[in-house]
């Protein structure tokens, strides 16, 4: 089946720890998205990448990074020096459409 | 500075009635909408999306319209299932000639539907 997987579902973290979050989708899209939720919010765009080996900043890009090696992968870094990274996570990617479809979640907590 | 709002962040309606959720937007250069469902811990999911060339978009028991002299568009589920029961984000994006298209979300309605 085609689709966005992100792992892990649930992850904890301890204060000063870098994480990586991985969102993999094999529905040959060039667009991919990494965005954060928090409670009562909307979502809120941190990076996104247009093709490959090629990403930009979104509106709250400070205190993570991205790479963009393969087609298929996206992985989202949460550095130490993100103020409030508890929250939850979401991936997206977009193909010849202009919609935008979404992985599971990845629900980071920093200990 | 709010580009997307959506100002009732609950609604609650009986199941086979009309559920409507609103959303306004400020920025004119917006042309492509889009409605999307989400349940707690999982991804949204794509429900139905309009474009600035139309006012209205049909699917199945949802139908997007669009106002845009307002800068106003809203989302209807006719009649509401209990499944129904989630909560709905709207977004709003410019889109580019080419390359990643630049999502922005409301803060999202909570919708039940009571049996």
């Amino acid at each position: 089946d085609g689709g966005i997987t992100q792992s892990p579902k649930y992850l904890f973290r301890k204060e000063g720890q870098n994480v990586t979050l991985s969102c993999e989708q094999n529905l040959n899209h060039d667009a991919m998205y990494w965005y954060r939720q928090d409670p009562g919010q909307g979502l809120r765009l941190i990076y996104y990448s247009q093709i490959v080996n090629d990403f930009q900043k979104g509106d709250i890009a400070e205190g993570y990074s991205v790479s963009r090696e393969k087609k298929e992968s996206f992985p989202l870094t949460v550095t130490s020096a993100q103020k409030n990274p508890t929250a939850f996570y979401l991936c997206a990617s977009t193909g010849w459409t202009d919609t935008q479809y979404f992985g599971p979640g990845t629900r980071l907590t920093v200990l | 500075d709010q580009q997307v709002k959506q100002n009732s962040p609950s609604l609650s309606v009986q199941e086979g009635r009309i559920s409507i959720l609103n959303c306004d937007y400020t920025n004119s250069m917006f042309d492509y909408f889009l409605w999307y469902k989400k349940y707690p811990a999982e991804g949204p999911t794509f429900l139905i999306s309009i474009s600035s060339i139309k006012d209205k978009n049909e699917d199945g028991r949802f139908t997007v319209f669009l106002n845009k002299s307002a800068k106003h568009l809203s989302l209807h589920i006719v009649p509401s299932q209990p499944g129904d029961s989630a909560v709905y984000f709207c977004a709003a994006s410019a889109r580019p000639l080419q390359g990643a298209q630049k999502l922005v979300f409301g803060q999202g309605t909570r919708l039940t539907i009571n049996p």
